[in-house]
């Protein structure tokens, strides 16, 4: 069965920290991988990572995957409250199923 | 501006009452997911649609909940009858998945109360 695991569940840290979060995953044909924010409402969408060491970049934000090691990190630099959120990771694993399968999620609070 | 659209947001029922969400899914997006969302559990996929055709239900307990596509602009999810064990939040998503996969798009999500 595929499977999603996020590190840490939660984590606080102080406004201006990096934060490194953590996905690794257990699939049999892998497609692609996404990373979402999730505050209050619902999930919105930051990266959609498919090909092996190549880095998305958005802002204080960026992401990489490793298809050779399963897994995913999604860095946030010079943090900020507003980083405040749950971040989510899942992918479409199943070539031809995408079936988008979400790990728990990391708890991350900014305290200023 | 594009977007997936549950109704209703918030919903407190009653034990063993009958729940019906609605969903409309972004345009031209052929595939549709239903969430649930609780603290202890995370989003967990209850079912999911591709053409309208059911792809996957197997997150879903099936003696009281189905999910159906009756057409392209509507995904509707019914509880019969609800348990407080349903309270969550239940996300409808949609992509278009196939040569060219987009991500999945949320709706607000229905807050749902079972006392």
């Amino acid at each position: 069965e595929d499977k999603v695991v996020q590190s840490p569940l939660s984590l606080v840290v102080h406004e201006g920290d990096t934060v490194t979060l953590n996905c690794s995953y257990e699939v049999t044909n892998f497609r692609s991988l996404l990373w979402y924010k999730q505050e209050k409402k619902a999930p919105t969408f930051l990266f959609m990572l498919t090909s092996s060491g190549i880095e998305k970049k958005s802002g204080r934000l960026s992401s990489i995957l490793d298809k050779k090691e399963l897994f995913s990190i999604l860095n946030i630099t010079a943090t900020q409250t507003g980083d405040s959120a749950i971040y989510l990771c899942a992918g479409p694993f199943l070539s031809g199923t995408y079936k988008y399968i979400f790990g728990t999620g990391t708890r991350l609070k900014v305290l200023a | 501006d594009a977007r997936v659209t549950q109704t209703p947001r918030h919903k407190v029922t009653e034990m063993g009452q009958e729940v019906t969400m609605r969903c409309q899914p972004i345009l031209g997006h052929n595939t549709v997911f239903w969430y649930r969302q609780t603290m202890m559990q995370g989003l967990e996929l209850l079912a999911y649609f591709r053409n309208r055709a059911p792809l996957d239900d197997s997150g879903m307990p099936k003696d009281r909940f189905s999910a159906e596509m009756p057409d392209a602009t509507l995904a509707t999810l019914k509880i019969q009858p609800s348990e407080p064990r349903d309270s969550a939040v239940y996300f409808c998503a949609s992509g278009l998945v196939g040569q060219v996969n987009t991500e999945a798009f949320f709706g607000q999500g229905t807050r749902l109360t079972v006392v």
